[in-house]
Formats: C-alpha cells, sequence, structure tokens
C-alpha cells in the first residue's frame, strides 16, 4: 500500500464547477504540502499546512491530523486551473502522492 | 517564478555515461533538495542538503550524489547512467528542511539512451 494516496487520479470539470482533491497518507507528519504541476513540468507550492484550513483566493486546503487526510478545494473553478495536482505529506522528507490531473472545460 | 533555476533544461545521454545538474538556490536558502520524477509518477526524493551537507537520503543508489556551495548552489551527478534513470530531475531550495515552504525549479529532463 502507498504511503500517500490521492483521489480521483483523473478529474474533468466544467468551468465554475467547485472541485475537491483528497489526500489520505499512513506515515506520522509534521506537516503538508499541495503542489501544482503544470505541463512541462514546474512545479508551485500552493499549501503548507499543519492543522486546520488555509485559503488562498480561490483555493482552500483543510487537512485532519487525527484521520490523515487532507483536501485541496477549488472554488469556482477556470480553465487555467488545468494541472496536475500533488500532495506531499513531510515526516523528515517530502512523500510525493502520484497526482490528480485536472482539467477544467470552457 | 520562484528564483530557482536548473540547468540545463534537457539533456541527451547515452548509458554507461555521468552528468551534472546544477541547481541555484532562491537567494537565502540553506537547504536544497533534490527530486527524480519518472513520467506519470510523483517524485521521489534523492537527498537533501543543509548547508553543505547531505541531510538525508531516499532510496537511491550511491551512483547518485551531489554537492552543496557556499553560496548554497546545488550539483546532482549521476554516474554510470542507466535507461531508468531517464526522468525529470527537480531541485527545490528552502530555508530550513521539509517542514518550510518549498521553492522547486523548472526541472531538467534527462534522456538516456
Amino acid at each position: 500500500k502507498n504511503e500517500v494516496e490521492q483521489s480521483p487520479q483523473n478529474l474533468t470539470a466544467q468551468e465554475g464547477e467547485f472541485i475537491t482533491i483528497n489526500c489520505s497518507y499512513s506515515v506520522g507528519i509534521s506537516a503538508l504540502h499541495w503542489l501544482q504541476q503544470h505541463p512541462g513540468g514546474g512545479i508551485v507550492s500552493l499549501f503548507m499546512l499543519s492543522s486546520g484550513k488555509k485559503k488562498h483566493g480561490r483555493l482552500i486546503a483543510t487537512i485532519n491530523i487525527q484521520e490523515k487526510h487532507s483536501s485541496l478545494h477549488i472554488t469556482a473553478s477556470h480553465p487555467r486551473d488545468s494541472a496536475v495536482y500533488i500532495c506531499a505529506p513531510n515526516t523528515d522528507k517530502l512523500i510525493f502522492g502520484t497526482g490528480t490531473r485536472l482539467q477544467v472545460f470552457p | 517564478e520562484t528564483g530557482v533555476t536548473q540547468s540545463p533544461t534537457h539533456l541527451i545521454k547515452t548509458r554507461g555515461q555521468q552528468v551534472t545538474l546544477r541547481c541555484s538556490s532562491q537567494s537565502g536558502h540553506n537547504t536544497v533538495s533534490w527530486y527524480q520524477q519518472a513520467l506519470g509518477q510523483g517524485p521521489q526524493f534523492i537527498f537533501q542538503y543543509y548547508r553543505e551537507e547531505e541531510n538525508g537520503r531516499g532510496n537511491f543508489p550511491p551512483r547518485f550524489s551531489g554537492l552543496q556551495f557556499p553560496n548554497y548552489s546545488s550539483e546532482l551527478n549521476v554516474n554510470a547512467l542507466e535507461l531508468d534513470d531517464s526522468a525529470l530531475y527537480l531541485c527545490a531550495s528552502s530555508f530550513g528542511g521539509a517542514v518550510y515552504e518549498q521553492y522547486f525549479g523548472p526541472g531538467t529532463r534527462l534522456t538516456v539512451t
């Protein structure tokens, strides 16, 4: 069993829809990162959180340390949100999920 | 733009050769981590350097080695290249370890033929 599981693996949405990506992990962590990777490889850090909830624009990330679960929400999705979203719990190093490929159509 | 740069952007090497990839960290960052991302997979941690010392290593053989310089730029060296080394190599800098926000470079795509 992988240490980090993301769901869904692929997600298609219409512009304006509310998106949720889930991440479950099996290891003890001190923090969890949500990352965005566009075609071509560049990775951008969206959030780093160790408890509760963080919001940045249309993006919201939540984490429940006891349940070892985190979610990334995108409100009012837009085609420019199309990317791979990666959950990366931090032990003494980052452990990456395989990502969720999101495509948002106009 | 994260301020982290990597060179070269793309590289083609032959099996058995050696390669050096470079990473320039964001100003003020003293920690750099290197990751290997095979096609369709999530990144895998190779190793981390903190103030010029290796500070953690993933499940990679010794032919993967690194250096961090006093200006906190970094190199990843891979000897005796194998076909399976073909991947995107990413570096990320931070002020401290993985508990701090990571700033990723654009990556170097290595193809081994």
